[in-house]
C-alpha cells in the first residue's frame, strides 16, 4: 500500500532557484526518509527525518517534518542542471520494527536547466 | 558505487524462459529487499529477507521465486512472465535489527519481457 505521496508530481526550475517537494504521509512514523533517482538508476538515499525532530539540514538540503499534519517537505536551495531528477519519500511499513521495509511515493521529478 | 551489484543490468526474455536476476551486498548488512519499479507507479515492494530467512512477501505471484542463501546474497527467479512484469527490479540492503532503517539500492535490473 502506498504510504507517501509527494507534491507536486514535476517540477521546472532554473540554476540557482529553490526548489520544494512536499510529501503527505497516512499513519504514524518514527522516521521519513527522502531519496533520489537519476534516470533509470538506483535510489541515493538523501536525508532522514526522525519523528522528535522538527527541521534537518545537509548541505543544500533542508527537510522539515510536521507529524501533526503528517507531511514533510524537501528544499533544495541553490539548485544545479545536476539536481535533475526523481525525488521520494519514503516510511517505514511497520513503525519501530527493525528491518522493516520502506514504503515510498510516486516521486517528484524535477528538471534544473542552465 | 553503492556496496549493492545487481546483475544482470539488462534483461530480455520471452514469456516461456527462466532467467535469475542476482544481487550481492558488500556492506554487512542483515536484510535484503526486491523491490519493483514500473513506470508512473510507485516502486512496489516484492520480498523482505532478515537474516537470511524472508519476512515480508508482498502478495508477489508465484512466477517470481526468491532465494536468500546467504546474508550477502539475493536472487529473484524469473519464469513464465507476462509482458506486464516488464519494469526495472531494485535490490536494497539495510542494517535490519541495528541502524536506521536507511536503505542502500543497487543500480538495478531493468527486464523486458517479450
Amino acid at each position: 500500500s502506498q504510504q507517501g505521496e509527494e507534491d507536486p508530481q514535476a517540477l521546472s526550475i532554473q540554476e540557482g532557484e529553490n526548489a520544494t517537494m512536499n510529501c503527505s504521509y497516512k499513519t504514524s512514523i518514527n522516521n521519513l526518509q527522502w531519496y533520489r533517482q537519476n534516470s533509470g538508476r538506483g535510489l541515493v538515499h538523501l536525508i532522514l527525518i526522525r519523528s522528535n525532530e522538527r527541521e534537518k539540514h545537509s548541505g543544500r538540503l533542508r527537510v522539515t517534518l510536521d507529524t501533526s499534519k503528517k507531511s514533510s517537505s524537501l528544499l533544495i536551495t541553490a539548485s544545479r542542471a545536476a539536481d535533475t531528477a526523481s525525488y521520494f519519500c519514503a516510511t517505514p511499513r511497520v513503525a519501530n520494527q527493525a528491518g522493516t521495509a520502506l514504503i515510498f511515493g510516486k516521486g517528484t521529478t524535477l528538471s534544473v536547466s542552465s | 558505487e553503492t556496496g549493492v551489484t545487481q546483475t544482470p543490468r539488462h534483461l530480455v526474455m520471452g514469456m516461456t524462459n527462466k532467467k535469475s536476476l542476482k544481487c550481492e551486498q558488500h556492506l554487512g548488512h542483515n536484510a535484503m529487499y526486491w523491490y519493483k519499479q514500473s513506470a508512473k507507479k510507485p516502486l512496489e515492494l516484492m520480498f523482505v529477507y532478515n537474516f537470511k530467512e524472508q519476512t515480508e512477501n508482498n502478495s508477489v505471484p508465484s512466477r517470481f521465486s526468491p532465494e536468500c542463501p546467504n546474508s550477502s546474497h539475493l536472487f529473484l527467479h524469473l519464469h513464465t512472465l507476462q509482458p506486464e512484469d516488464s519494469a526495472l527490479y531494485l535490490c536494497a540492503s539495510s542494517h535490519g535489527t541495528s541502524g536506521s532503517g536507511e536503505l542502500f539500492f543497487g543500480e538495478g535490473s531493468r527486464l523486458t519481457v517479450l
